[in-house]
């Protein structure tokens, strides 16, 4: 059974920048079938998506987000992270990693349970 | 960006009864390929969203055929057969047409 687990400081200072990691199990981050994202949610809000990474290092973020946002794949570690750079309290939230389909990738079809992150000094 | 709106935003229900919850997109989200990418997640309490519906009528695995998808273009709607207890949570529609990726407001729905 597929399993990700986000992990990260649950707390980041205004300006500093936000460090996320997404390890994968039970199965490989390397498969050509999958991509691999990023989807955020503030407190009491909807679902915001941040960007996707495939196996190659190919990424695809939220423009109104790419000049802060850096999302990198460690295939030897099975992991993938998002870096979110001069965040602000509009960054904190529940960050989820999830599983996209290559043939359909707004299918999300694994999530991990979310990590919490505030900004806040 | 492509906007998605959703109607409406909260949604109390008897159990056994229907429901529906209708999902506008701000452009159409019918692809060249002729496949439309109109996508439909359920959030329960406490836990990350889960697929429900994909490409606005195909349930996903595991998911039971109480729920259903319909629509084309830019309107879509998600129908619930008969509530139960355990439908409870927030419903977002999503679009994967265009980037960014953009998902509607959410419609929560409880239980009378």
């Amino acid at each position: 059974q597929l399993q990700l687990q986000e992990s990260g400081p649950g707390l980041v200072k205004p300006s500093e920048t936000l460090s996320l990691t997404c390890t994968v199990s039970g199965g490989s981050i390397s498969s050509s079938s999958y991509y691999w994202g990023w989807i955020r949610q503030p407190p009491g809000k909807g679902l915001e998506w941040i960007g996707t990474i495939y196996y190659s290092g190919s990424t695809h973020c939220d423009p109104s987000l790419k000049s802060r946002v850096a999302v990198s794949v460690d295939t030897s570690n099975n992991q993938f992270s998002l870096k979110l750079s001069s965040v602000t309290a509009a960054d904190t939230g529940v960050y989820y990693c999830a599983r996209q389909r290559v043939e359909n990738w707004g299918l999300f079809d694994y999530w991990g349970q979310g990590i919490l992150v505030t900004v806040s000094s | 960006d492509i906007v998605m709106t959703q109607t409406p935003l909260s949604l109390s229900v008897t159990p056994g009864q229907p429901a529906s919850i209708s999902c506008k997109s701000s452009e159409s989200l019918l692809h060249s390929d002729g496949r439309t990418y109109l996508y439909w997640y359920l959030q329960k309490p406490g836990q990350p969203p889960h697929l429900l519906i994909y490409e606005v009528s195909n349930r996903f695995s595991g998911v039971t055929d109480r729920f259903s998808g319909s629509g084309s273009g830019t309107d879509f709607t998600l129908k619930i057969s008969r509530v139960e207890a355990e439908d409870v949570g927030v419903y977002y529609c999503m679009q994967s047409i265009q980037l960014p990726f953009t998902f509607g407001p959410g419609t929560k729905v409880d239980i009378k």
